[in-house]
């Protein structure tokens, strides 16, 4: 079984330029997450989805981050413009259920590295 | 909101027996889960307790105290490619969104020969 797949893996770019990040979770999957992390430090949750809505966008900067999940499978995250201080690792996971049989076991993708120049 | 603490940092030997604490602060807990990551990887899980008391998976158990608001993590008979950043994380409610992961700074586990 696949797991999930992120793309690009590295991407470097400009400050001001946009960018965005792909994700794939795995096949069967109704919640999927985007998580920022830092050098150094555990990944923090921007947005969760339940299928295609979007239940918790609490900590998603919507200035200049957008995501969408328009079919309840793929998901993209946007960053318009970028700022030096968005360089840092952007992980998608996904999980069968988010409310189900308590473990809530993420799956995570490798993520994609940015650097903001 | 919530907080955690975790060391930093942890050195072992290999074969040896290394235990890594959490501590954490919230509220509407609903259980404690372990992550492992290596560098340049993907975070992968290891265990979640929701009930006091010691889960074994292998050589990995868990432990959770919930009056305590304390769990750990143990690793058994070491090996090399043991070393790696490990994330405790909270399953609270939240707030208005339902139950949420929050993750701590992680403890960079390095396993020497």
């Amino acid at each position: 079984e696949a797991g999930v797949v992120q793309s690009p893996r590295y991407k470097i770019i400009e400050k001001k330029q946009p960018v965005a990040f792909w994700c794939n979770p795995i096949s069967g999957h109704n919640t999927l997450y985007w998580y920022l992390q830092n050098l150094g430090q555990g990944p923090e949750l921007l947005i969760r989805y339940e299928n295609e809505e979007a239940v918790d966008d609490s900590q998603l900067p919507k200035d200049r981050f957008s995501a969408e999940r328009l079919k309840g499978v793929d998901s993209t995250l946007k960053i318009q413009p970028a700022e030096l201080g968005d360089s840092a690792v952007y992980l998608c996971a996904s999980s069968l259920d988010h409310l189900a049989a308590g473990r809530n076991e993420q799956f995570f993708g490798p993520g994609t590295r940015l650097t903001v120049l | 909101g919530q907080s955690l603490e975790q060391p930093s940092e942890v050195t072992a030997v290999e074969g040896a027996i290394v235990q890594i604490n959490c501590t954490y602060q919230t509220s509407g807990f609903y259980g404690l889960s372990w992550y492992q990551q290596h560098d340049g990887g993907a975070p992968t899980f290891l265990s979640y307790n929701a009930l006091d008391g010691l889960e074994e998976t292998g050589r990995f158990s868990s432990f959770l105290s919930r009056s305590d608001s304390y769990g750990y993590l143990l690793l058994q008979e070491l090996q090399m490619k043991d070393s790696a950043s490990y994330f405790c994380a909270v399953r609270d409610r939240g707030g208005s969104s339902g139950d949420k992961l929050t993750f701590g700074t992680g403890t960079r586990l390095a396993v020497r020969p």
